[in-house]
């Protein structure tokens, strides 16, 4: 597509219940990303993608949270029994290769909120 | 691992006027430096990066300046328009290393007042 798509753009749920959110990156681009924006806060890394497998999970915080990627495309970031700390903006992005040689593409985020 | 430092967290600034906004990094091994501009309601977007090959770059009324030496770098926004009004973050990336993603700052608001 022209653009990173996340869906949905706007998630309320209720605490305990199971999210799951989805991101179609740009067609072609092979590196994929998940940051957590927090109120007011950064870009928290979450994990990284290179095709379908994923080198860097190491800013997943907590096993309550788990991401796949099927045929090098779409992205799944599930959270599972989710908290109100949970309440944030999942951005994803994705670029052609890795950082340095493209500069990331991001989508607009799914606004997750716990209630 | 790396450790980006932005400052400052808001600054407002006459419209025409210019805009300063700086990071610090920790890891020497960074080479790589873009700049991405928030909107309200929107994902980031990249506006201006640049490698540790090069000291300054410019786009328009938008450039990037790096001190290797002392790990710092910096954006700078000429005759601000109100359209620049966004949060802008800093991030830094080994991007050599293959695996690697960008570690952000913690953002800027900039507000152009009219």
């Amino acid at each position: 597509g022209a653009g990173v798509s996340q869906s949905p753009s706007n998630k309320v749920t209720e605490k305990g219940k199971d999210v799951e959110l989805r991101c179609d990156p740009i067609s072609g681009h092979t590196a994929l990303y998940w940051y957590r924006q927090s109120l007011g806060q950064g870009l928290e890394f979450l994990i990284y993608f290179q095709g379908n497998s994923a080198p860097d999970k190491s800013g997943l915080p907590s096993d309550r949270f788990s991401a796949e990627r099927t045929g090098g495309s779409v992205s799944t970031l599930t959270i599972q029994r989710t908290q109100q700390e949970d309440s944030a903006v999942y951005l994803c992005a994705s670029s052609l290769e890795r950082v340095g040689t493209y500069g990331y593409t991001f989508g607009s985020g799914t606004r997750l909120t716990v209630v | 691992g790396e450790n980006v430092e932005q400052h400052p967290s808001t600054l407002s600034v006459q419209e025409g006027d210019s805009a300063v906004i700086k990071c610090t990094y920790s890891d020497s091994a960074s080479n790589y430096f873009p700049w991405y501009k928030q909107e309200l309601g929107k994902g980031p977007q990249l506006i201006i990066d640049i490698r540790s090959n090069v000291g300054e770059k410019k786009d328009q009324r938008i450039a990037v300046t790096l001190n290797k030496t002392a790990k710092h770098f910096s954006l700078h926004i000429t005759e601000t328009q109100p359209e620049d009004s966004a949060v802008y973050f800093c991030a830094a990336s080994r991007s050599r290393v293959f695996r690697e993603k960008l570690t952000f700052g913690t953002g800027t608001r900039l507000t152009i007042i009219p």
